[in-house]
């Protein structure tokens, strides 16, 4: 298996402009995670899937973020409109569900200029 | 207080040492997790536990649920073995990940 994959690796972007990070998760695993990593907050969960429904969003900062999940191998994260603070690695994870191991993607570098 | 605290923040070990990291926890958990994370950036997940002690090669993790406490042992440490060391814990039925702020761990050759 190829993992969760990632795309982009590395964005960078203008203040204002719209962002898609996109994460493929791996085949078979009904929990999709997306987190945020800072130097200044560390790892945190922005919202998380659960045969692709919305489980717990509470971790969005605002509504200038929205997630989908449209089917159980595909899901994107979307920025609109961008600002510097969002500049983080945003990582996707999944697994095969409550108690069971994260599989981690290599994660999106985000800056937001 | 962070409902999941690790000590010590940053270590500095000789190759061949044996390393502890520890992660306390204020909260009910369903699983203990202990990940890595690299310079490079990937995080790998090392350890899921709820009891006990499990081993993996070098590495060792134990868990006492009664104290909310869990330990990462490194036996012969090696310079590779240097990352962040991040410990998370599930909460109650949920599968939502409380993180601790991570260990950073570097072996000198």
């Amino acid at each position: 298996d190829a993992g969760v994959i990632q795309s982009p690796r590395h964005e960078v972007t203008e203040m204002g402009q719209e962002v898609t990070l996109r994460c493929k998760p791996i085949s078979g695993h009904n929990s999709l995670f997306w987190y945020r990593q800072t130097m200044m907050r560390g790892l945190e969960l922005l919202i998380y899937f659960n045969n692709n429904v919305p489980i717990d969003d509470s971790g969005m900062p605002e509504d200038r973020f929205s997630a989908k999940m449209p089917n159980a191998s595909f899901s994107t994260l979307k920025i609109q409109p961008s600002e510097p603070r969002d500049s983080a690695v945003y990582f996707c994870a999944s697994s095969e569900g409550r108690n069971s191991p994260l599989h981690f993607g290599n994660g999106t570098r985000l800056t937001v200029t | 207080k962070n409902e999941v605290e690790q000590s010590p923040q940053n270590l500095t070990a000789q190759e061949g040492e044996f390393i502890t990291i520890n992660c306390s926890y204020s909260v009910g958990i369903s699983a203990l997790h202990w990940l890595q994370q690299h310079p490079g950036g990937g995080i790998v997940s090392l350890f899921m536990l709820s009891s006990g002690k499990k081993k993996h090669g070098r590495l060792i993790a134990t868990i006492n649920i009664q104290e909310k406490h869990s330990s990462l042992h490194i036996t012969a440490s090696h310079p590779r073995d240097s990352a962040v060391y991040i410990c998370a814990v599930g909460k109650g039925g949920s599968e939502k990940l409380v993180f601790g702020k991570g260990t950073k761990l570097t072996v000198n050759p």
